[in-house]
């Protein structure tokens, strides 16, 4: 069974720092690519960031370049999104998505239940 | 950056009806067009990818339609289950823009 677990969210403040994990289970994770995406209270979802399957290509929406960072360890079956000079815009439920495999635009198939951020003062 | 609207932003209906929600892209993006549903505190899920294909363990309920800039995603019967937010997202170039969403409540 495909599992993603996300976890490293809290409460930060304006300017501070967090590092997001997410653990894979259940198939090969170093077969695919992975996203962040995230869900403002109240608002849609919005993808925040893709990385390639040997982590060699990175995508990042516009709001969050030069902040936060994508990376993966294959070995650890593990996904992570630092996030740093986060704003209070960065608010929001953090999900973990697993690509589909072979598939034009490859579309996230699988999710995780998503870890909470909250950026106040 | 590709903008992706959805229509309408909200829809209620009763057990049975048809719906259909439309999303409607800013330029082209051939059928590389996804369709979630999101209900509260669950993970999203994927409905339909390609346009048109249903993802594995999806009911045949579910269907979507369209290229270039213009979809639609129609459930045939609706089950108490469907009602919840349903989002639209084009793959087709970074950002992966989605839509709005689409909530879908019970009348």
């Amino acid at each position: 069974e495909v599992q993603l677990v996300e976890s490293g969210g809290g409460l930060v403040q304006p300017g501070g720092s967090l590092r997001l994990s997410c653990a894979a289970s259940g198939f090969t994770f170093s077969h695919y690519w992975m996203s962040w995406v995230r869900q403002a209270p109240g608002k849609g979802l919005e993808w925040v960031a893709n990385i390639k399957e040997d982590g060699s290509e990175k995508d990042y929406v516009d709001s969050v370049k030069g902040r936060f960072t994508i990376s993966r360890d294959n070995a650890k079956n593990s996904l992570y999104l630092q996030m740093n000079s986060l704003r209070v815009e960065d608010t929001a439920i953090y999900y973990c998505a697993r690509s589909r495999i072979s598939v034009a635009g490859r579309p996230c198939d699988y999710w995780g239940q998503g870890t909470l951020v909250t950026v106040s003062s | 950056d590709i903008q992706m609207t959805q229509s309408p932003s909200s829809l209620s209906a009763s057990v049975g009806d048809r719906v259909t929600i439309t999303c409607r892209a800013s330029q082209s993006i051939s059928t590389i067009l996804n369709w979630y549903q999101h209900k509260p505190g669950k993970a999203p899920k994927l409905l339909i990818y390609g346009a048109s294909s249903l993802q594995s363990g999806v009911p045949s309920r579910f269907s979507g339609s369209g290229s270039g800039t213009d979809f639609t995603l129609t459930i045939s019967s609706l089950q108490p289950e469907d009602f919840a937010t349903y989002y639209c997202q084009q793959s087709y170039s970074t950002p992966r823009t989605f839509g709005q969403g689409t909530k879908l409540e019970i009348k």
